[in-house]
């Protein structure tokens, strides 16, 4: 099973703002490690869309923010668009077992 | 452009082998970590194996320590992940990726499935 929780699913309209949480512990996020964010286009690999927290790859639109406070982590979609419909996925390194992941966030756009 | 290709996956019995590789362009493959992964629908993403640019540091998850091997070949740009012992726990389709800063994934290939089953 997955390290960091995140909610199974997320929806929302175009246009809308929703938020993706990432929720960690003392051995990974809570211990200040850094948290990357990617997306997933079903049938394509991930592809990092947030890294350390909240900085954005060259292409990434701005509309796309990420933040971190504790043993959490959140991602941030301003203004949601139809070609945001993807799973998106937390990830950090961990003390105990080097590396975990969220087990994912379908975001659907009503 | 950074590209990663993946590939030696298939169907392969319980207690067989396989293994994969990765073939890395556009960077400088001797320079990075390169890190394999695995997903599965119940499972979710899973690291399997780190090694670093030099092949100084290697790990691998608890799931596959004993089984699986992780090499690279710096002089022609690949990575490797020889697989033995395989169980059904293995299936699932499997990508290289480079290691950026703070440990980011920042390339994927585009995975290879392997699936174990007999």
């Amino acid at each position: 099973q997955s390290e960091l929780t995140q909610p199974p699913s997320v929806s929302g309209a175009p246009g809308q703002r929703v938020t993706i949480s990432c929720t960690g512990t003392k051995s990974n996020i809570g211990a200040g490690f850094d948290v990357h964010w990617y997306q997933q286009i079903p049938g394509t690999a991930p592809k990092l869309l947030i890294y350390s927290n909240n900085n954005r790859p060259s292409g990434v639109p701005d509309r796309f923010s990420g933040s971190k406070s504790g043993t959490s982590a959140s991602l941030t979609i301003a203004g949601l668009q139809t070609e945001d419909e993807a799973i998106y996925y937390c990830h950090a390194h961990d003390d105990v077992v080097r590396v975990v992941f969220g087990g994912g966030t379908k975001v659907t756009v009503l | 452009e950074v590209q990663l290709a993946e590939s030696g996956g298939g169907l392969v019995k319980p207690g067989g082998s396989l293994s994969l590789s990765c073939a890395a362009s556009g960077f400088a493959f001797s320079s990075y970590n390169m890190n394999w992964l695995r997903q599965t629908p119940t499972k979710g993403l899973e690291w399997v194996a780190s090694i670093s640019s030099g092949q100084n540091y290697i790990y691998y998850a608890d799931s596959v320590k004993g089984r699986f091997t992780v090499s690279r070949d710096n002089a022609r740009g690949s990575l490797f992940l020889q697989m033995t012992s395989l169980r059904s726990e293995d299936s699932a389709v499997y990508y290289c990726a480079r290691v950026g800063g703070a440990g980011r994934y920042d390339s994927w290939g585009q995975g290879t499935q392997v699936t174990v089953s007999s």
